[in-house]
């Protein structure tokens, strides 16, 4: 059973674009919701989180959406460039110091 | 730097024998995380400790695999009698308290069983 499911698999924009990767889930219970960037050899890293009382977050060129109702939230990256080509997984979790459950992610490529 | 240490980074094992994969969280963090993580794939969860004690273990594939935390810092992760498919990347993960739910993962111990 995959709680949390992530779409596309891969995704390629040209540079300014705004790449939008998809997340849905099925756990209501979750209240924390983060994206992780990673890159090549490195681990994954924290990029921007949200919790369920608001419904988008921003952070400099990247935002995320929720929609509590359909059990969804999206990160956009805004003027993208090719230092954001990475994978991105998207995450939930209970609050509360609990393991996050990861989506199998998104291949990101920004061509110049 | 003062990040999650995890050691071997390579692995090269023979099936059959046992390894051991050794996480030092960042100094002070409550919790630490292992995960796995195969080619292309997202993290997948295996055990967690808060200090010392192991909270969750559900997600240990079978009983080749355990974890300890003694004295709740550093973590070892053993897989015994290895099998080909337990080839993969294992990711150690520390967060604290005040990190709001952030984990800080290591680069990573990379496991091949041939």
């Amino acid at each position: 059973q995959q709680q949390v499911k992530q779409s596309p698999q891969s995704l390629i924009v040209q540079k300014g674009g705004i790449p939008i990767i998809n997340c849905a889930y099925e756990n209501t219970a979750f209240d924390y919701f983060p994206w992780y960037q990673q890159f090549p050899g490195k681990g994954p890293a924290l990029l921007i989180a949200i919790r369920p009382d608001v419904s988008e977050k921003k952070e400099g060129r990247f935002t995320i959406s929720f929609n509590k109702s359909a059990k969804q939230f999206s990160l956009h990256i805004m003027d993208s460039q090719p230092g954001d080509s990475a994978t991105y997984f998207c995450a939930a979790s209970l609050s509360g110091n609990t393991p996050l459950v990861f989506g199998k992610g998104t291949r990101l490529s920004v061509i110049a | 730097g003062a990040g999650v240490s995890q050691s071997p980074r390579y692995k090269v094992t023979k099936r059959g024998q046992d390894v051991a994969l050794r996480c030092d969280p960042i100094s002070g963090h409550v919790s630490l995380y292992w995960y796995r993580q195969a080619l292309g794939q997202g993290p997948e969860f295996l055990t967690y400790f808060n200090y010392e004690a192991q909270q969750d273990k559900s997600g240990l594939p079978n009983d080749r695999f355990s974890a300890e935390r003694p004295e709740g810092s550093i973590s070892t992760l053993t897989i015994q009698r290895t099998e080909q498919r337990d080839s993969a990347m294992y990711r150690c993960a520390s967060s604290s308290i005040s990190s709001g739910g952030e984990l800080f993962f290591g680069e990573g111990s990379r496991l091949t069983v041939l």
